[in-house]
């Protein structure tokens, strides 16, 4: 799927700042982060629609999502934690939680934290 | 909140057999139901979407069943090949606003 791009494919990183980017060229409305632990589902992190965050899960401060249009999402993570070492997937939607939602996934982000 | 149990976590299928994947959801409320296949180091992709007045739908070798009264989504490999292949989550939404929930997963191994 090359409509969702993300960057980078691959981050190691010590106690550092870092910021994961996404794109999605399928001019949807909805933009998601989720992440994905080993052997686990993917778990939703936050949920943006026409850049509004409408879905804010339980999760820690140091990830700060960011949607400068509708076509990008930002994830910036600060002083990241080992067990925040995951892959992290961006998706779209047609609209944010019309109901009938037809997510498309990125290819992931795969965090390690050292 | 909604919760989402899949089985069997682990499935080798000679291949050509066929494979059943059930998942049971909690919320009567439920209204939208997909299945994605996720292949190593790849995202999701979705294979099928089915609303709740929908209790059967076939689509290019994949069956998936809805059983409304005993809250079960089922999905069914007919002829699988080693393309077939991967891990398959089922996820459920209860609509507008409402996230995917998805269940834990089922890795499929098609033997050849």
């Amino acid at each position: 799927n090359t409509k969702i791009t993300q960057s980078p494919r691959y981050l190691i990183l010590g106690r550092a700042n870092k910021s994961l980017e996404c794109e999605q060229h399928l001019g949807h409305n909805a933009m998601y982060w989720y992440k994905q632990s080993a052997e686990k589902p993917p778990e939703l992190m936050f949920l943006y629609n026409l850049k509004q965050l409408i879905r804010n899960e339980t999760v820690p401060s140091r990830f700060i999502p960011e949607c400068p249009d509708s076509s990008k999402l930002l994830l910036h993570i600060s002083a990241v934690d080992p067990e925040d070492s995951a892959v992290y997937f961006c998706a779209s939607s047609p609209t944010g939680g019309a109901g009938n939602e037809r997510l498309f996934f990125g290819h992931g982000t795969k965090l390690s934290v050292l | 909140g909604e919760q989402v149990e899949q089985r069997p976590p682990h499935l080798s299928v000679p291949e050509g057999d066929s494979a059943v994947i059930i998942c049971t959801y909690t919320d009567s409320a439920t209204a939208y139901f997909y299945w994605y296949k996720q292949e190593p180091g790849a995202g999701l992709q979705l294979l099928m979407s089915v609303f709740s007045n929908v209790d059967r739908k076939e689509e290019q070798g994949l069956t998936v069943l809805l059983n409304k009264k005993d809250k079960q989504l089922s999905l069914n490999l007919t002829a699988a090949h080693p393309g077939d292949s991967a891990v398959y989550f089922c996820a459920v939404s209860a609509g507008f606003a409402s996230a995917l929930t998805f269940g834990s997963g089922t890795k499929v191994i098609v033997l050849p």
